[in-house]
């Protein structure tokens, strides 16, 4: 698959700031799935995103699917030191299921 | 719900050693499943996709009998490395969806971290 545009690259950030991260892509998708890794695991779902415009919540996580289906951001809000982690955006542009991955956030929160 | 459940965690063995990767989906059907390879700091890089009972489709570049790919049943597929090299030192993750319904998200193992000395 395709290598979707993810940024930022990695932010450092202070306990109780809010973060947004965003992909962007040249294809059209019909799913937007944001997955969280930590170190020595395997990426964990956070939220999933069926159709353009949707904009979901998940606890302090809020994702939308863009309008145009090309492009989807993920907010954290208040952050705190668990939040630490690298955030992957993957997109599925036809029915075989395959993802494309964006190439990762990492976030840093500092107490 | 939705639990994919990888072993091993880690491996360490000799060049020339075959290792075998178990991937199971613990209450869910996986109808299809997935097997990535994952670098340092890097992204997942898909290497190929089983659905039960078919033979598995591989990436390009993939080496279809370096990478041996067996999906018997709807719990339970496995990648097996043959005659392993340190270049296939790698983190190697699956992932498994039930293909039956739409809307259904890839849910992650937690990977294996593969050591070829």
């Amino acid at each position: 698959g395709q290598q979707l545009n993810q940024s930022p690259q990695s932010m450092f950030i202070q306990e109780g700031e809010d973060v947004s991260m965003n992909c962007t892509s040249s294809s059209i998708f019909n799913t937007w799935l944001w997955y969280k890794q930590e170190p020595g695991e395997g990426p964990v779902l956070l939220i999933a995103l069926y159709k353009a415009g949707e904009l979901t919540s998940n606890g302090r996580l809020t994702a939308q699917f863009g309008i145009t289906r090309k492009d989807s951001f993920l907010n954290i809000s208040a952050s705190i030191p668990s939040d630490v982690g690298i955030y992957f955006c993957a997109g599925q542009e036809r029915n075989d299921y395959k993802l494309s991955f964006g190439a990762g956030t990492t976030v840093t929160v500092r107490a | 719900g939705a639990v994919v459940s990888q072993h091993p965690s880690w491996v360490i063995c000799k060049s020339g050693t075959s290792v075998k990767i178990e991937c199971r989906s613990l209450d869910f059907q996986a109808t299809t499943m997935f097997w990535y390879r994952q670098f340092p700091k890097q992204s997942l890089m898909l290497m190929a996709t089983s659905n039960e009972g078919s033979k598995a489709t591989y990436e390009q570049g993939v080496e279809k009998d370096k990478f041996l790919i067996n999906h018997a049943s709807l719990t339970l597929s496995t990648l097996t490395v043959t005659s392993a090299h340190p270049e296939d030192s790698s983190f190697y993750i699956c992932s498994a969806r039930d293909s039956r319904y739409l809307n259904q998200p890839q849910h992650f193992g937690d990977g294996t971290r593969l050591s070829i000395l």
